[in-house]
């Protein structure tokens, strides 16, 4: 079955640093590839996704590469800020007839301090 | 904000109680969903409902009972539960076109954090 594996957190971070969380899937025929972001005490928001491969996904300063050749799709962010603390999710879409099935990574908690 | 709501916010039941939790998406979309958000465990897909019709239901045990009237609206009902079943439980919604392959982006409702004592 699909699977998505995202690097272990968390990840630690002083403000202005680069950052990248890496994430992998396994799937069968070509899935569409988001990341969202769940800041505490909240559901997850999309923060970007690419629908096919090359697409690159961006929003907010973050950047995500799908990669088809690597099965890759890891995300970046030049310079991060404290606000930017939060738990982010890779997740990959499956089609379906009128529906959509994701399968989600189990996230990686980003802490940023000043 | 999503676009998608729930309450309540934040419940706090005992296991002989029955309650039900409360989703509405007002994006037009044709399809949405449950899910179940535990500590230390990646999000859980519960149920699906496109166009009003329960499409999957991955293996949840029967004391929680979904229900969805129209598309807008999507409920959970939850009946003699265990201190296990303590979580978020997170709304979603999709655009979602019958008939058409849809990998449609999903928008989250911000969750109803439960707590079964």
């Amino acid at each position: 079955g699909d699977s998505v594996t995202q690097m272990e957190g968390p990840v630690t971070l002083s403000e202005e640093a680069f950052l990248t969380i890496n994430c992998t899937y396994t799937a069968t025929g070509y899935p569409s590839l988001f990341w969202y972001v769940q800041y505490p005490g909240e559901g997850l928001q999309l923060l970007l996704k690419a629908t096919k491969a090359d697409d690159k996904g961006s929003n907010k300063g973050f950047e995500a590469t799908y990669r088809k050749e690597t099965t890759s799709f890891h995300l970046e962010k030049g310079s991060v800020q404290v606000s930017d603390s939060a738990v982010y999710f890779c997740a990959l879409s499956d089609r379906n007839s009128g529906y959509s099935t994701l399968t989600f990574g189990k996230g990686t908690m980003l802490l940023v301090s000043p | 904000e999503t676009g998608v709501t729930q309450t309540p916010r934040h419940l706090v039941m005992g296991m002989t109680n029955k309650k039900s939790l409360k989703c509405e998406q007002h994006l037009g979309h044709n399809a949405m969903y449950w899910y179940k958000q535990s500590a230390k465990k990646p999000l859980e897909l519960m149920f699906v409902y496109s166009l009003e019709e329960r499409v999957e239901n991955n293996s949840v045990p029967s004391r929680f009972s979904p229900e969805c009237p129209n598309s807008s609206h999507l409920f959970l009902h939850l009946h003699t539960l265990q201190p296990e079943d303590s979580a978020l439980y997170l709304c979603a919604s999709s655009q979602g076109i019958l008939g058409t392959e849809s990998t449609d982006t999903q928008y989250f409702g911000p969750g109803t954090r439960l707590t079964v004592l």
